[in-house]
């Protein structure tokens, strides 16, 4: 346990509906990032905030993505309209400053049917 | 995309020393290059990290050559716990401090 909690864990949906995912970061973390991870690939960035800002967004992250940081705490990540290529491991890490050790949760596993 | 290249796999003996190489021959002066492991259905997990100097932690030993164009973690006694895909990645703190993870090497340690 690295301190880094996801939920769900798991989420089956069908096609066109949409999907919520929290992570609660290590508390004295200020970023917190977001990544995709499909079979057999690496993770794949998709965002970051420092606080509350979001600082950069991947070109992955089309605009049926939105992610929120509101409070400089925890972290959403909304995707509407799922389509069956959105099925994918979501994984959230959380660093303080830019350090380079990041601290990953467990992971959303996504499957739209 | 990613700026190292991987073997795609290797096999290691328990106990014995597991040596994976990672070849980075791009990277620029301020990048840093960090090892990351996964180990199936886990997120991924920091190993260590160095820019110049080799660096040793509880973990493991990352050796980097002298031109920097080339790297080998080393993980001293292997046991089956550290089957998993390990990850080497340059970055530095320009880039925000995201990571661009490549294909990685999936070391399988065997009894």
């Amino acid at each position: 346990d690295t301190g880094v909690s996801q939920n769900p864990r798991h989420k089956i949906t069908k096609r066109g509906q949409n999907v919520t995912f929290r992570c609660d970061p290590i508390s004295e973390h200020n970023r917190l990032y977001w990544y995709r991870q499909t079979l057999g690939q690496g993770p794949e960035f998709l965002t970051y905030f420092q606080n509350e800002a979001q600082l950069e967004k991947s070109r992955l992250l089309s605009d049926r993505f939105s992610a929120e940081r509101p409070k400089g705490s925890f972290s959403t990540l909304e995707i509407q309209r799922t389509e069956q290529g959105d099925s994918a491991m979501y994984l959230c890490a959380s660093s303080l400053n830019r350090v380079a050790e990041q601290f990953f949760g467990p992971g959303t596993r996504l499957t739209v049917l | 995309d990613a700026k190292t290249t991987q073997p795609p796999s290797m096999d290691c003996a328990e106990g014995r020393a597991a040596n994976l190489p990672c070849n980075h021959s791009t990277i620029s002066g301020n990048e840093y290059v960090y090892w990351y492991r996964q180990i199936h259905s886990q997120g991924p997990q920091y190993i260590i990290h160095g820019l110049k100097n080799n660096e040793t932690n509880e973990m493991a030993s990352l050796i980097i050559t002298e031109d920097r164009k080339s790297s080998t973690l080393i993980l001293p006694h292997a046991t089956l716990r550290d089957t998993a895909v390990y990850y080497c990645i340059v970055s530095d703190n320009n880039q925000g401090g995201k990571l661009i993870f490549g294909q990685g090497t999936e070391l399988s340690v065997k009894p």
